[in-house]
This record gives C-alpha cells, structure tokens and sequence, in this order.
C-alpha cells in the first residue's frame, strides 16, 4: 500500500499571502496525484487531479505541480473562503489511498 | 450538475450490519464507476471500495474485504453499500463518489461529485 504523507498538519497563513501545502508518497506515483478541498460538514471538492490539471471552475489561485514522490499544492493568495482541509490522493496504485490531511486556517 | 443523495443516518449495535443507499442520476449511472470512502470523526478520509454498476465488477480494499458489499440496482440508479460486523471504530461518515471520467475514458479514479454522506454510528 502506497502511503501518501502531507505537511504541515496545520498552516495559519494571513489573506492574501502563500499557502503551500506539501504531499509524499511512499513510492513512485508518477503524476497520479489528485487534490480535494473539504470545508466543514460538507464532502470533500475536487480541485486539481494528474498532479497539475485544475478542474473546471477552479479559481487558478489553486495550482499543483510534482511529480514521482514529491507534489505540491499552491494556494497564490489566501482568501477567507479557502479555509478548508486539503487531502492528497494518489490513483497510481491499488488500494487507493489519501494523505492525512492539512488544515488551512487564515492568520 | 449531477447530485447524488444518500440515505439518511443509522445507529447500529456491534456486531449488527448496515446498508447505506446512494441515488445517482440515470444518464450517469451506467457509464461511470462509483467509489465509497469513509471519514471517522475529526479524521482523514479512507477508501473502501468500487463498483461498476453495469457490470456489477467490484474491488475492495484489503481491511474490509470480507465485510462489505457493493452493489448497484440500474431500474432505480442507486448504490448500496452493505457493512458488516460492525465494531465501534466502524462509527463514521460514509460517502458515495462517482469517477469523474466515464469508463469509457478508460482512466483517472478521481471523484466528482461526492454525495452528502451518511453518519453511521456503532454504539451498544
């Protein structure tokens, strides 16, 4: 099983700034990497899936990049409604799997 | 936009099983796979399982093969997800998801939309 790992945990980031968001995997996944945002008592939302490929009607605030084990989410200027948790998942390999999550929080 | 609704939140003993329901549209129902993921309280999200709803193929993860079936009606384009030998950890939010490419595409296991999800919870 292919163990996804993000960092940090948590991340206070003020309005308007950076939020990078990093995910690991345990082996090589290629650019099968997918990202979703889960706001509070909802599902999770798809944002980003082939590592890089935003899904339609995405704000391009959000960006994603890497590739093999190493992969990136990029939020270019925080806004209050970002405030989520983000997952990582990966679909190179059975089972699939997820990271454990980051929560973005606005400082 | 496709919407899928699942039933509603049960409260089961250990040891009991449980069904959850997922009503798709009937346009997508038989052109896309479908996925079940569930969240424990304040926790991550963990994959369960797939279902193809015309061919009936299904695939488990390795913790819950043996305890959980997938099954899928195309009269009434809804999934069931049937969990068994409940335990207390089994207490979290289950959720439907559709792949977002049809099967047809032949690639890509991420999912859009999700449904609402439903709260099982296991307590004697």
């Amino acid at each position: 099983e292919i163990v996804m790992t993000q960092s940090p945990a948590t991340l206070s980031v003020s309005p308007g700034e950076r939020a990078t968001i990093s995910c690991r995997a345990s082996q090589s996944i290629s650019s099968n990497l997918i990202w979703y945002q889960q706001k509070a008592g909802q599902p999770p939302r798809l944002l980003i899936y082939s590592a890089s490929t935003r899904l339609g009607g995405i704000p391009d605030r959000f960006s994603g990049s890497g590739s093999g084990t190493e992969f990136t989410l990029t939020i270019s200027s925080l806004q209050s409604e970002d405030v989520a948790v983000y997952y990582c998942q990966q679909d190179s390999n059975w089972p699939l799997t997820f990271g454990g999550g980051t929560k973005v929080e606005i400082k | 936009q496709e919407h899928m609704e699942q039933s509603g939140a049960e409260v089961k003993k250990p040891g009991a099983s449980v069904k959850v329901s997922c009503k798709a549209s009937e346009y997508t129902f038989t052109a896309h796979n479908f996925h079940w993921v569930r969240q424990a309280p304040g926790q991550g999200l963990e994959w369960i399982g797939w279902i193809n709803p015309n061919s009936g193929d299904t695939s488990y993860a390795p913790r819950f093969q043996g305890r959980v079936t997938m099954t899928g009606d195309t009269s009434t384009s809804t999934l069931y997800m049937d969990l068994s030998s409940l335990r207390s950890d089994d207490t979290a939010i289950y959720y439907c998801a559709r792949v977002a490419l049809p099967v047809a595409a032949r690639r890509g296991n991420w999912f859009d939309p999700w449904g609402q999800g439903t709260l099982v919870i296991v307590s004697s």
